[in-house]
């Protein structure tokens, strides 16, 4: 089944501590991201990557980290987590076509309470 | 950046009404999607429809691109239709998408 998966599904931690948050799709996309959702604030994009090594910043990557080593994965990183960033977070996919405009889905997302 | 305004913000129907969603966009677009937020959390793919129309059993949205706006349909309405149903946007490339603030839809029984 085509699915883009996260890990965990919901998350507990304290301020400091350093955790990460995993994304894998197994549909061989180009185009990986995460968004934010906030009451009041919609969903907002934090990172995203067009291909391998490549990544760069959406509208709120303060306080984030990511990565993409490998095609099919895309861990969000969060070094020195604090309240602020309690949040619920997506990953998505998509093809990367010149044109634009393709289809991006999304995963389960991750509830994260930061104390 | 891009504006997307979505109407109406809640709506609350019985069981078995047809509801309209609307979603303006500030410019030109190359991807539109509509979703459903489910209780749970979740988003659910409901359309990929940057121009045209499609349908899908008792849901249908039409995007006209040259007047800026998409129209989502909910035909006898069920009660697992109530969530949030967000339109969202991309111009192109690797812009991401840019969410309304959404519709939140209540189906009484």
């Amino acid at each position: 089944e085509a699915q883009v998966t996260q890990n965990p599904r919901y998350l507990i931690t304290v301020t400091g501590k350093k955790l990460t948050v995993t994304c894998s799709q197994n549909m061989n996309h180009e185009y990986m991201s995460w968004y934010r959702q906030d009451p009041g604030l919609g969903l907002r994009q934090i990172y995203y990557s067009m291909n391998v090594e490549v990544t760069d910043k959406g509208d709120v990557p303060e306080g984030y980290k990511v990565s993409r080593k490998e095609k099919r994965n895309f861990p969000l990183i969060l070094e020195s987590p604090s309240p602020n960033q309690t949040s619920l977070y997506f990953c998505a996919s998509s093809f990367l076509l010149a044109e634009g405009g393709n289809e991006q889905f999304f995963g389960p997302g991750t509830r994260l309470t930061v104390l | 950046g891009i504006q997307v305004e979505q109407s109406p913000p809640d709506l609350i129907l019985q069981e078995g009404a047809n509801s309209t969603l609307r979603c303006n966009f500030s410019d030109s677009v190359n991807n539109l999607q509509w979703f459903h937020q489910n209780p749970w959390g979740q988003l659910i793919n409901l359309f990929y429809i940057p121009s045209g129309t499609k349908q899908n059993g008792r849901l249908s949205a039409t995007t006209v691109a040259t007047e800026r706006y998409s129209l989502l349909y909910i035909s006898s309405s069920q009660t697992t239709d109530s969530g949030v149903y967000f339109c969202a946007v991309e111009r192109g490339g690797a812009d991401g998408l840019t969410f309304g603030k959404g519709t939140h839809l209540i189906i009484q029984p």
